[in-house]
């Protein structure tokens, strides 16, 4: 079993419908990172949290420190939304280990 | 700033051959990293470093494998000799270090792509 697990693995959606997507992990972490791998390969960091919720923009992370669980939404989805999303949890240090990642497809 | 600044963006070598990838950090962050990303594996921490130290090599596939960070604004991953399991992308990212001690948000390089023939 994965430290990190992510769901689901592949994700198709319309335009303009609200996503989630989940991120459960089994270790004790001092933060979690959401990341965006984009279609040309490029990383962007989204979110690090390690409790409650974040907000920027259309994108909302949330973690459960108890349940050990976060999951990121975004709302009224968009054709450039379209990325491979990526979980990863920070322990031991500031080790990061990463979910095998979610691979959004939002279309027009 | 520029960002995270990694080359070369691609390299095909046979395999046998030194690599030598590069990273240039964002200025004034004390915290970088090295991963590699591959089909099978996804992405993995090979190595970091805090203050130009190594922390944490444990994920250095083995001997063949080195980095090193001579100073604050560069830093170096080596294979020698490359073999073609070693095909993969390779990414600097570089953070600054939270007032806890740990490191914060990342910062990616674009990623260096690795074919070894």
């Amino acid at each position: 079993k994965n430290e990190v697990e992510q769901s689901p693995q592949n994700l198709t959606a319309q335009e303009g419908e609200f996503i989630t997507i989940n991120c459960s992990y089994s270790v004790g972490i001092s933060a979690l990172h959401w990341l965006q791998q984009h279609p040309g390969g490029g990383i962007v960091s989204l979110f690090m949290l390690s409790s409650g919720k974040k907000k920027h923009g259309r994108l909302i992370a949330t973690i459960n420190i108890q349940e050990k669980h976060s999951s990121l939404h975004i709302t009224a989805s968009h054709p450039r939304d379209s990325a491979v999303y990526i979980c990863a949890v920070l322990s031991g240090g500031s080790r990061l280990t990463f979910g095998e990642g979610t691979q959004l497809t939002v279309n027009p | 700033d520029a960002g995270v600044i990694q080359s070369p963006r691609h390299e095909v070598t046979e395999m046998g051959q030194e690599v030598t990838l590069r990273c240039k950090p964002i200025s004034g962050h004390d915290y970088l990293f090295w991963y590699r990303q591959t089909m099978m594996r996804g992405l993995e921490l090979l190595i970091y470093f805090n203050n130009n130290v190594p922390i944490d090599d444990s994920g250095m596939p083995e001997d063949r494998f080195s980095a090193k960070m001579p100073n604050a604004s560069f830093s170096t991953l080596k294979i020698q000799p490359s073999e073609p399991r070693d095909s993969a992308v390779y990414f600097c990212a570089s953070s600054l270090g939270d007032r806890g001690g740990g490191a914060n948000v990342l910062t990616f390089g674009a990623g260096s792509r690795l074919t070894v023939l």
